[in-house]
């Protein structure tokens, strides 16, 4: 049972384009959603994160849009850079753990 | 400096063979975390320790087991182990339930 679903798989964008990265999930009573950031041989680092009583959080080029009345959110990584090339991981918060999602791998070509 | 260790970064065993895993961390937290990561399947969390001797289960603890004598310091054990546990294992570490965790460089797994 996926209680927290990211779409697509993999992503290419060309660099200086938006990505976006899409998550739903099922259970209304996740409050908090982190979105962790993962590059190749290294462990998942919180990138950004957005509460249920906001609609929206920026940070610098990352954006996070969320729908509560749908259970759906997005990231979206504006002026994207080769550097953001990772897999990136939507969470939701239920009860005393984190929920992964699992993971949309973004290549960004120069 | 805030960091999460993992030892061995790379660990290669025979099927039935016990494996240790090691996870330190410098912040003090009270909670840490093991996770397993698959490709296609995300991370998955196998044990959370509160604290010190308070250990719950996860989504798939079946095959493993953990311990944590000090709060720095928690371990994963496998006894026995088996092909199906070849892996990446994350160790985590955070100040409370589920808010912002940090995450060791992972330990890669072979079963044979």
């Amino acid at each position: 049972q996926q209680q927290v679903r990211q779409s697509p798989q993999s992503l290419t964008v060309w660099e200086g384009e938006t990505a976006i990265l899409n998550c739903s999930y099922e259970d209304s009573t996740f409050n908090y959603f982190p979105w962790y950031q993962q590059f190749p041989g290294e462990g998942p680092a919180l990138l950004i994160s957005i509460s249920s009583v906001s609609d929206k959080k920026e940070d610098g080029r990352f954006t996070i849009f969320f729908n509560k009345r749908e259970k759906k959110l997005s990231l979206h990584i504006t002026d994207s850079q080769p550097g953001d090339s990772a897999t990136y991981f939507c969470a939701a918060k239920g009860g005393r753990a984190l929920i992964f999602g699992t993971g949309t791998t973004v290549s960004v070509s120069p | 400096d805030m960091k999460v260790t993992q030892m061995p970064r790379y660990l290669i065993k025979r099927m039935g063979e016990n494996v240790l895993l090691e996870c330190g961390q410098d912040m003090s937290h009270e909670t840490m975390y093991w996770y397993r990561q698959d490709p296609g399947l995300g991370l998955q969390l196998i044990y959370i320790s509160y604290d010190v001797d308070s250990n719950s289960e996860g989504d798939i603890p079946k095959g493993y087991r953990v311990s944590r004598k000090k709060r720095e310091h928690f371990s994963l054990i496998l006894d026995s182990a088996k092909t199906n546990q070849t892996s990446v294992y994350f160790c985590a570490s955070s100040w409370d339930w589920g808010v912002e965790q940090y995450f060791g460089p992972g330990t890669r797994l072979t079963v044979l």
